[in-house]
């Protein structure tokens, strides 16, 4: 069935330091992949996606790799900083089903200064 | 900058007990969608409702669950008879209609069921 999983569960980094978040998903059917931000006390905030056509995508300091021959996803975050700490998702999405996404377990980034 | 609200933050009840749980979209979104969250698990998907049906449901999302959009503006989530397993926090979620990837999620409403 449809799994999206994170290899770690705690990441700690030092400030300035770039991060990497991994990500094992099992649908190889899956048309979209998404990150997800989580702050304490908030709901997961949106912070990038990758079609499954595509390789990698970049946005403002992160960059999301998609590998679909090992079925792994990953997020890397440029020049870590403080307010970066937060528990990160990632969720998979199958064209034609309204939406759903179905998350990983997530993986709390902890950014030392 | 536009943000989905939930109401109440924080929702306790009685086993047994009726709640409705209430959720304000992005006003120009049309994708509605509820997710719940058990303390220390994964986000997971309940339901997508658009045009006033519901697009898809979850194994969860069973006939103790309903969904409304009873006015413009509103979108809520109704539990018949609450069970112990349902405390949670619950997550509204909404996307525009060409792009629903990208979906914003309210704060969550804190359920939890004595």
């Amino acid at each position: 069935g449809e799994s999206v999983g994170l290899h770690l569960p705690t990441l700690s980094v030092q400030e300035g330091d770039n991060s990497i978040i991994n990500c094992a998903y099992s649908n190889s059917a899956s048309d979209y992949f998404i990150w997800y931000k989580q702050e304490s006390g908030k709901g997961p905030q949106f912070i990038i996606d990758i079609r499954s056509n595509m390789d990698k995508r970049q946005g403002q300091r992160v960059t999301v790799l998609l590998n679909k021959t090992v079925k792994h996803l990953s997020l890397q975050i440029a020049a870590t900083q403080p307010g970066d700490s937060a528990v990160y998702f990632c969720a998979e999405i199958l064209a034609g089903n309204a939406g759903k996404s179905t998350f990983g377990d997530g993986t709390t980034l902890t950014v030392k200064p | 900058e536009p943000e989905v609200t939930q109401t109440p933050s924080h929702q306790v009840t009685q086993m047994g007990q009726e709640v409705i749980l209430r959720c304000v979209p992005i006003s120009n979104h049309l994708y509605f969608y509820w997710y719940r969250q058990i303390l220390g698990q994964k986000v997971e998907f309940l339901v997508s409702f658009y045009n006033n049906e519901i697009s898809e449901k979850s194994e969860i999302f069973d006939d103790q669950f309903s969904v409304e959009r009873p006015d413009g503006s509103n979108f809520t989530l109704k539990i018949r008879s609450t069970k112990l397993e349902d405390s949670a926090m619950y997550f509204c979620a909404s996307s525009m209609t060409s792009g629903y990837v990208e979906q914003f999620f309210g704060p969550g409403t804190r359920l939890t069921v004595l």
